[in-house]
């Protein structure tokens, strides 16, 4: 069974903090990450792809994946209330015969406060 | 680049009648195209993978006779509810892939279904 876990939530931050967001993944053999972003009644948005250990930046979003620890990271820099949404980690794994699916987390809802 | 669109954007059924869903990639050509369905609160769930010009792979536990999937062209998929039921109802997003970044998925709108 593969597996995408993340935290919840919900996390709460002040406007202009950093929200960390974080998710673990179960098959090692993984090899594309991805982020996406849900309000509430919306589908999801692709925030940000990562493939690569280390960092990946995009505006204010940072994206870590370490792959050793089988780690995924969202960092959001000057959170703005707008970014209050469900933060959903996302996972390709290759099925033999079947191809690539993303196997997706539970998401965190994250709230950021004025 | 990458527009994915959905119709209808919400539909209200009665017990026992076939709704259809439509997919299409506006700007590029999917090779690949994705059926979710999401309930309140919890994450998406993948119904069925489908590639152009062949029959969808479902996931374990998905009904097949009773979510018709159709993947005629490179840029639509059409899901179709039959003989649809209350608990049938749900949030059905659909998403497509292109070959040049094919692990990439991009959704759309989804499809609010209210079966009575």
């Amino acid at each position: 069974q593969k597996e995408v876990e993340q935290n919840s939530g919900p996390l709460s931050v002040p406007e202009g903090a950093i929200a960390s967001l974080n998710c673990t993944y179960s098959d090692r053999g993984s090899q594309s990450f991805f982020w996406y972003r849900q309000y509430s009644g919306k589908s999801p948005e692709l925030i940000m792809s990562i493939y690569s250990n280390g960092d990946k930046e995009d505006g204010r979003f940072t994206a870590q994946l370490n792959k050793a620890s089988q780690y995924v990271s969202l960092l959001i820099r000057d959170s703005q209330p707008s970014d209050s949404a469900t933060y959903l980690c996302a996972v390709n794994v290759m099925i033999y015969n079947q191809g690539g699916k993303l196997i997706f987390g539970q998401g965190t809802e994250l709230s950021v406060k004025p | 680049g990458a527009v994915v669109s959905q119709h209808p954007s919400r539909v209200i059924c009665k017990s026992g009648t076939s709704v259809k869903i439509e997919c299409r990639s506006l700007d590029f050509q999917a090779t690949t195209m994705f059926w979710y369905r999401q309930f309140p609160k919890k994450s998406l769930m993948l119904m069925a993978t489908s590639n152009e010009g062949s029959k969808a792979t479902y996931e374990q536990g998905v009904e097949k006779d009773k979510f018709l999937i159709n993947h005629a062209s490179l840029t639509l998929s059409t899901l179709t509810v039959t003989s649809a039921h209350p608990e049938d109802s749900s949030f059905y997003i659909c998403s497509a892939s292109r070959l040049a970044t094919q692990e990439t998925q991009y959704f759309g709108p989804g499809t609010r279904l209210l079966v009575l």
